[in-house]
């Protein structure tokens, strides 16, 4: 079993859309990282979160530390928000700064 | 200001044929990250610098992957004897400082290798 799951593996929405993607871990954490990667692209940092939500735009971010779970939200959502969105975490132990990845969730926004 | 570069961005190579790849992190970007992300899946840990320091090589695949950072800033990926298997994109990630409340990395836009 992965350390790190995410559902769905893969979403298709209709543009408008709310959107959520779960991110379960099994593991004790210092925090948890949501990520973008579009095609061929890099991977770019949405948000880095160890407690409560946060917010930028469209996006917002909860983590329940307690339930080991985190939901990542779009909402109003539109086609250039297709992309693949990934859950990591950063392990509790001190000095280990290793991320432990989900295998991501495939978003597609449908104009 | 930059951001994390890698180079190449594509590379091919035959299998057997020895290859380097180049992560510039973020300038004063303490530490620095190597994963490996197979297609379809998420990236995977590799190694880990703090500085020059190699502090973790735990998941570097085989003896045939070595990485280095000598001066602390610039790190290279090699891999010797390249074999289908280590097809994938590399990612180099930077962070800035060693305290758990700035952990959050900065990646670059990878290298995808092919292995033919």
């Amino acid at each position: 079993k992965n350390e790190v799951e995410q559902s769905p593996q893969n979403l298709t929405a209709q543009e408008g859309e709310f959107i959520t993607i779960n991110c379960s871990y099994s593991v004790g954490i210092s925090a948890l990282h949501w990520l973008q990667q579009h095609p061929g692209g890099g991977i770019v940092s949405l948000f880095m979160l160890s407690s409560g939500k946060k917010k930028h735009g469209r996006l917002i971010a909860t983590i329940n530390i307690q339930e080991k779970h985190s939901s990542l939200h779009i909402t109003a959502s539109h086609p250039r928000d297709s992309a693949v969105y990934i859950c990591a975490v950063l392990p509790s132990n001190f000095g280990n700064e290793k991320l432990t990845f989900g295998t991501g969730t495939r978003l597609t926004i449908i104009p | 200001g930059a951001g994390v570069s890698q180079s190449p961005r594509y590379k091919v190579a035959k299998r057997g044929q020895d290859v380097a790849l180049r992560c510039d992190p973020i300038s004063g970007h303490v530490s620095l990250f190597w994963y490996q992300q197979a297609l379809g899946q998420g990236p995977e840990f590799l190694t880990y610098f703090q500085n020059e320091a190699q502090l973790d090589k735990s998941g570097l695949p085989s003896d045939r992957f070595f990485a280095e950072r000598p001066e602390g800033s610039v790190s290279t990926l090699k891999i010797q004897r390249t074999q289908q298997e280590d097809s994938a994109v590399y990612l180099c990630a930077s962070s800035f400082k060693r305290d758990w409340s700035s952990y959050e990395q900065y990646f670059g836009p990878g290298t995808r290798l092919t292995v033919t």
